[in-house]
């Protein structure tokens, strides 16, 4: 099983739609949690950091932590044509030693908002 | 400028040649990770430096790969004797401390061995 899983769509939603994105993982050291957005042929883009079970919103993202559970997701709001992107969770060790700085990616889940 | 900064965009190199990546990273940030992205997979950690020494190069393929960071600012990852299965997005990322820290990655560099 790898440390973390995410399913890699395709997503495609109408313009407007409500997208959730999902991962979990399986080490339950992790910490902190992000998301990432990555357009075609351009770097990763942070979206949200978080370190706590809950949710967290910015804008039209919300990202959400169950440590209980080892599940993350991100939802957005009133998905635009420019949301069209490569979405990646990310997780972080957070506790001393080897590795806890370095991130572990999952594969990204590709979406596209159709106008 | 204000973001990671990697150059070149594009490198398309020859089996069994040698090969440079740049990565500049945020002003004052003193942290600095590569990580490589295979085609639809998401960046693999390779190696991360604290200042100018290499804190953890546990993600480094095999000796064929190495990078530096003498100034403590830019580094540099060098491949030797480069493979095909070397092809891939080379990212680099930089943070403002070490540890746990929001890692903001720059454009990449497009590897592409032949």
């Amino acid at each position: 099983q790898k440390e973390v899983e995410q399913d890699p769509g395709p997503l495609s939603v109408p313009e407007g739609a409500i997208v959730s994105l999902n991962c979990t993982y399986s080490n339950s050291a992790f910490q902190y949690f992000m998301w990432y957005r990555q357009y075609s042929r351009k770097g990763p883009e942070l979206l949200m950091y978080t370190y706590s079970s809950g949710n967290k919103e910015d804008g039209r993202f919300t990202a959400q932590v169950d440590k209980s559970s080892k599940y993350i997701s991100l939802f957005i709001r009133d998905s635009q044509p420019s949301d069209s992107a490569t979405y990646l969770c990310a997780i972080q060790g957070g506790y001393s030693g080897a590795g806890s700085y370095q991130l572990t990616f999952g594969k990204g889940t590709k979406l596209s908002v159709i106008p | 400028g204000a973001g990671v900064s990697q150059t070149p965009s594009n490198k398309v190199t020859e089996k069994g040649k040698y090969v440079e990546l740049r990565c500049d990273p945020i002003s004052g940030h003193t942290a600095l990770y590569w990580y490589r992205q295979s085609l639809g997979q998401g960046p693999e950690f390779l190696i991360y430096f604290q200042g100018t020494g290499a804190a953890d190069d546990s993600g480094l393929p095999n000796d064929r790969f190495f990078a530096v960071r003498p100034e403590g600012s830019v580094s540099t990852l060098k491949i030797q004797r480069t493979e095909r299965g070397d092809s891939a997005v080379y990212l680099c990322a930089s943070s403002r401390l070490a540890g746990a820290n929001e890692q903001f990655f720059g454009p990449g560099t497009r590897l592409t061995v032949l």
